[in-house]
């Protein structure tokens, strides 16, 4: 079965770090891009980072730009968000999702079940 | 970066009526365009991706078009399970991003 299981969520204060987890099964994780999605409670869906297969190329928001990294082991078909300087607005449902397996095609074909994230003193 | 807009944000509908959801880009996206089904305490499912691609295992009563700045998202007869929120994401841009969801009730 074609699995994504994220953990690392939790309760923070304001300014802290926290690191999140996705791990793949059931499907070949190096051949596929790998993005993480958040959505804030009760709110729509807002993309976050992007990394390709290889590690090679890797984009974020704006929102989250210097705070956030996007990583990858493809030997341990794991992904990683490292989280620093969390503001309360990072608050949110936090999706690793599987990039199509499509050239160009930057849509999500595989979700995992998500992780909460709370910043909150 | 794109500004996808959605509308409406909220509808009504009874089932067996067929339904279209807009989604309008700030700049043409060349069918650059997926739509994603989200029922409460879920994960997001793609439903179609370059504007009008079914993803596999979707049903054919989903349907999408457009072209440009406008795209449409069409239920042909809504099932039970169709009661859901429905986002647009474009990805013509390194900087991906989603519509603010339409909510489809049951009337």
């Amino acid at each position: 079965e074609v699995q994504l299981v994220e953990s690392g969520g939790g309760l923070v204060q304001p300014g802290g770090s926290l690191r999140l987890s996705c791990a793949a099964s059931g499907f070949t994780f190096s051949s596929y891009s790998m993005n993480w999605v958040r959505q804030a409670p009760g709110k729509g869906l807002e993309w976050v980072s992007y990394i390709s297969s290889s590690s090679s190329t890797i984009y974020y928001a704006d929102s989250v730009k210097g705070r956030f990294t996007i990583s990858r082991d493809n030997a341990k078909n794991s992904l990683y968000l490292q989280m620093n300087s969390l503001r309360a607005e990072d608050t949110a449902v936090y999706y690793c999702a599987r990039g199509l397996n499509r050239a160009v095609v930057r849509a999500f074909d595989i979700w995992g079940q998500g992780t909460m994230v709370t910043v909150s003193s | 970066d794109i500004q996808m807009t959605q509308s409406p944000s909220s509808l009504s509908a009874s089932v067996g009526d067929r339904v279209t959801i807009t989604c309008r880009a700030s700049q043409g996206i060349s069918n650059s365009l997926a739509w994603y089904q989200q029922k409460p305490g879920k994960a997001p499912k793609l439903l179609l991706y370059a504007a009008s691609r079914l993803e596999s295992g979707v049903p054919s009563r989903f349907s999408g078009s457009g072209s440009g700045t406008d795209y449409t998202l069409t239920i042909s007869s809504l099932q039970p399970e169709d009661f859901a929120t429905y986002y647009c994401q474009q990805y013509y841009s390194t900087i991906l991003t989603f519509g603010g969801g339409t909510k489809v009730e049951i009337k």
